[in-house]
């Protein structure tokens, strides 16, 4: 298996603009988590999917912040409008059926 | 969401020498507690975990001790490598890791030859 995959590895844009993650979990998984990661809060639960369907999003930070998972093998994190405290690297993480987290290797975003 | 307390922030230890690092959390609805390795560039990837029903769980060079009353855990390295160079995360969750980890602040790790 390939692990979570995400897209893009790194992210540079300017304040203002539309941010699109992308996350492919790994197949079987059915509990998809967002986190970011930045020096000063670390890691930081965003929001998390069960069978695609958001159960917990208190972690959002902003309404600027949406996710969302269409089906069982993609999902997407939004920032519209992208501010530059909102630099930091994302992770996606998929869970197994013994309830291992397998990250992806991250999103680094930054806002400038 | 709860805290996860972890200290030290960073740690260096001596090649041979043993790393220890230390959590503590309040919500007492966890009941699963994995650490978590992280290398640069990387995500962060499962070393070990405990659940509260065993006080001590080894797996090769890596423990964790778990004290239920106290509310804490560490982890101990033994024989440390420079290869265990890391950065490591103690996290916490309840409903056996489906609600979502909480992570420590994580342990900035340097094993020196």
């Amino acid at each position: 298996d390939a692990g979570v995959i995400q897209s893009p590895r790194h992210e540079v844009t300017e304040m203002g603009q539309e941010v699109t993650l992308r996350c492919k979990p790994i197949s079987g998984h059915d509990y998809l988590f967002w986190y970011r990661q930045t020096m000063m809060r670390g890691l930081e639960l965003l929001i998390y999917f069960n069978n695609n369907v958001p159960i917990d999003d208190s972690g959002m930070p902003e309404d600027r912040f949406s996710a969302k998972m269409p089906n069982a093998s993609f999902s997407t994190l939004k920032i519209q409008p992208s501010e530059p405290r909102d630099s930091a690297v994302y992770f996606c993480a998929s869970r197994s059926l013994t309830g291992e987290l397998f990250f992806g290797e991250g999103s680094r975003l930054t806002v400038l | 969401q709860q805290q996860v307390k972890q200290s030290p922030q960073s740690l260096i230890v001596q090649k041979g020498g043993i790393s220890i690092i230390n959590c503590a959390y309040e919500n007492t609805a966890f009941d699963y507690f994995p650490w978590y390795q992280q290398f640069p560039g990387k995500g962060p990837a499962l070393l070990i975990a405990i659940r509260p029903d065993v006080s001590e769980k080894k797996e090769g060079r890596f423990t964790i001790s778990f004290n239920k009353s106290a509310k804490q855990f560490s982890l101990h390295i033994m024989d440390s490598q420079p290869g265990d160079s890391a950065t490591y995360f103690c996290a916490a969750s309840s409903g056996g890791g489906a609600d979502g980890l909480t992570f420590g602040k994580g342990t900035h790790l340097i094993i020196q030859p």
